[in-house]
């Protein structure tokens, strides 16, 4: 695609249930990442895929978050048991590869925690 | 990111110049980014640097100094639209994801 695509642009859910993120990256770009931005605050790194390969987990706040990307295209990020501390903007970004490429940015995720 | 440092916040004058500063530690390096977001919008790329010394790129330009860990984003002829925010990202070490400073929130003011 034209650029990097996130569905929904903002989802309002309850405490307790499961949501999940999805990320269309930039056609050709193997690497995909995803952050969380709360309000007034910087960018937190979650996790980043190489291909459909996630080296790295350790970003990732908690087990209630998953994420996997098929075909080396479309990712989501799944959040089980949603808790008020999830509320944030959740942005994905790709790149071509990891070797010091700009990284594009989706509009993201708004989530809101009831 | 706690091994990224940027002032919080900035208050400049239209057409005036302003300087934005980050120091970094990394294990290794990997090039130096630099990000501008204006409010409910993503981050946008403005600048890379990989290389000691300074890159203009019209109204912008970024400064790098390897050795001691600093970069400074210089904004020339203050527009309102730049208020924005304007985020310093390294990667931590080698290839790894890029780390994102808090960012330095600029309003520019008539």
């Amino acid at each position: 695609g034209a650029g990097v695509s996130q569905s929904p642009s903002n989802k309002v859910t309850e405490k307790g249930k499961d949501v999940e993120l999805r990320c269309d990256p930039i056609s050709g770009h193997t690497a995909l990442y995803w952050y969380r931005q709360s309000l007034g605050q910087g960018l937190e790194f979650l996790i980043y895929f190489q291909g459909n390969s996630a080296p790295d987990k350790s970003g990732l706040p908690s087990d209630r978050f998953s994420a996997e990307r098929t075909g080396g295209s479309v990712s989501t990020l799944t959040i089980q048991r949603t808790q008020q501390e999830d509320s944030a903007v959740y942005l994905c970004a790709s790149s071509l590869d990891m070797r010091g490429e700009k990284l594009f940015f989706g509009s993201g995720t708004q989530l809101s925690v009831l | 990111g706690q091994n990224i440092d940027q002032p919080t916040e900035m208050t400049a004058t239209e057409g005036a110049i302003v300087q934005i500063n980050c120091t970094y530690q990394t294990s290794g390096f990997n090039g130096l980014f630099w990000y501008q977001q204006h409010a409910g919008e993503a981050p946008t790329f403005l600048s890379y640097n990989v290389l000691d010394g300074l890159e203009e790129k019209g109204r912008f330009s970024s400064f790098l100094s390897r050795s001691k860990g600093y970069s400074y984003l210089l904004l020339k002829e203050l527009q309102m639209k730049d208020s924005a925010s304007y985020l310093c990202a390294v990667p931590l070490s080698g290839n790894t994801p890029l780390v994102f400073g808090k960012g330095t929130r600029l309003s520019v003011i008539a």
